[in-house]
């Protein structure tokens, strides 16, 4: 069964700092990785979506890359501001298979704190 | 504006005592999910559809039904809800299981069982 984790589960950085964000799966087989964020009491808004052919994908400030084989995902963002403070969460969705042609698994999620 | 719509968006309630949970989207997607979210176990899969009467369960489908017989509506039912299930409910949409298409969510219910 396909496990994603996110580590550290809370982060604090200064404003201005880059951000380095980190989700890792035990099963190699997916479709593709999502990035969201998530503000206190709200819903999930999304930031990136990378499929498995892909190396990486860029949005502004934000950066995500794929290793498939080693089963990482990295979310940058650069030059972090206060608005940045949110908790955010990858999901996995495995390749297409009779039990799992539509799950998507997510991580707990890292919560980052961007301080003046 | 596109959107998914849950109702309501608090619910407090006690043990034993059915409940519904609304989910609407107005983008003609074909696929449809909910998940949980509870402290430090992210969120998990209840049951998804792929389309109108086509549904599965997800990881955590124990003390859930759900039903589709119209595209844009997606209810969670909780037909004894007991204390364990006091979460944050979120429903997704998305247009097919096919392609590259994200996965849009709902403003979430948060569902305390006394």
């Amino acid at each position: 069964k396909q496990e994603v984790t996110q580590i550290p589960a809370a982060l604090s950085v200064p404003e201005g700092e880059n951000l380095v964000l980190n989700c890792s799966f035990t099963d190699s087989a997916i479709y593709n990785l999502q990035w969201f964020r998530q503000d206190p009491g709200k819903g999930l808004t999304s930031l990136l979506l990378i499929q498995s052919s892909q190396r990486e994908q860029t949005s502004g400030r934000l950066n995500a890359s794929l290793d498939k084989s080693s089963g990482r995902s990295t979310l940058y963002i650069a030059a972090s501001q206060p608005g940045d403070s949110a908790t955010y969460l990858c999901a996995v969705r495995p390749v297409f298979s009779t039990d799992s042609w539509g799950k998507f698994q997510f991580g707990a999620g890292t919560q980052v704190v961007v301080t003046p | 504006e596109a959107q998914v719509t849950q109702n309501p968006r608090y619910l407090i309630t006690v043990t034993g005592k059915k409940l519904t949970v609304t989910c609407s989207q107005n983008m003609n997607h074909e696929y449809m999910s909910w998940y949980r979210q509870d402290p430090g176990l992210g969120l998990r899969q209840i049951y998804y559809s792929m389309n109108v009467e086509v549904t599965d369960k997800g990881d955590v489908p124990e003390g859930y039904k759900v039903s589709r017989k119209e595209k844009r509506n997606f209810p969670l039912i909780l037909e004894s809800p007991s204390p364990n299930q006091t979460s944050l409910y979120f429903c997704a949409s998305r247009p097919g299981l096919a392609g590259s298409y994200e996965q849009y969510f709902g403003p979430g219910t948060r569902l305390t069982v006394t």
